[in-house]
């Protein structure tokens, strides 16, 4: 039972243009949305995140949408770079300290 | 952003034998630690929770007995993968919040191990 899910497994960006990766959770009950970047081999660097109280989140470059009735949320980036090319992942967070995380979207920043 | 450390990066042992990783917390107290487990393409499988000074929380289908978590305290938490086996190859992850301070885990670098 995948509660976070990134059905897009790989996107593909033009520098300077602006890349959106999307996450759809199922559990009412998260309370708290987090968004980290990875290299391979490396641990997740945390990037924005989102109380669900809040609709829009804005970090630099990072944009954080989220979309409580339709159980979604979004990370924009722009401009896009190429250093930006890595694993995105999604967590969300429920109240006990649980993070669940989804399966990653691989951006391709192409320059 | 808070700092996480996790050491060895890199380690191969023999089937059979144990092998312990660490997980600090270098400039803050972690109040909870998480161990993840991520096999190549996939996310990353919460292992279990630990919380300085009691037993692990290990999530469904996880091997208490396996994979033994301590944390000791606020800045330490241990896994060991006992007797391990070929399977148990793996990227190991561990995680921490920081005590008093909000919702962000920070992760540490990841353990790769090989069982051969």
């Amino acid at each position: 039972d995948q509660q976070v899910k990134q059905n897009s497994p790989s996107l593909s960006v033009q520098e300077g243009r602006i890349s959106i990766l999307n996450c759809d959770y199922t559990n009412s009950m998260f309370d708290y949305f987090l968004w980290y970047k990875k290299y391979p081999a490396e641990g997740p660097t945390f990037l924005i995140s989102i109380s669900s109280i809040k609709d829009k989140n804005e970090d630099g470059r990072f944009t954080v949408f989220l979309n409580k009735s339709a159980k979604h949320l979004s990370l924009h980036i722009v401009p896009s770079q190429p250093g930006d090319s890595a694993v995105y992942f999604c967590a969300a967070k429920s109240g006990t300290y649980k993070y669940i995380f989804g399966t990653g979207t691989r951006l391709k920043v192409l320059a | 952003g808070a700092v996480v450390s996790q050491h060895p990066s890199w380690v191969i042992c023999k089937s059979g034998t144990s092998v312990k990783i660490e997980c600090r917390s270098l400039d803050f107290q972690a109040t909870t630690m998480f161990w993840y487990r991520q096999f190549p393409k996939q996310s990353l499988m919460l292992m279990a929770t630990s919380n300085e000074g009691s037993k692990a929380t290990y999530e469904q289908g996880v091997e208490k007995d396996k994979f033994l978590i301590n944390h000791a305290s606020l800045t330490l938490s241990t896994l060991t993968v006992t007797s391990a086996h070929p399977e148990d190859s793996s990227f190991y992850i561990c995680s921490a919040r920081v005590l008093g301070a909000g919702n962000t885990i920070y992760f540490g670098e990841g353990s790769w191990l090989t069982v051969v």
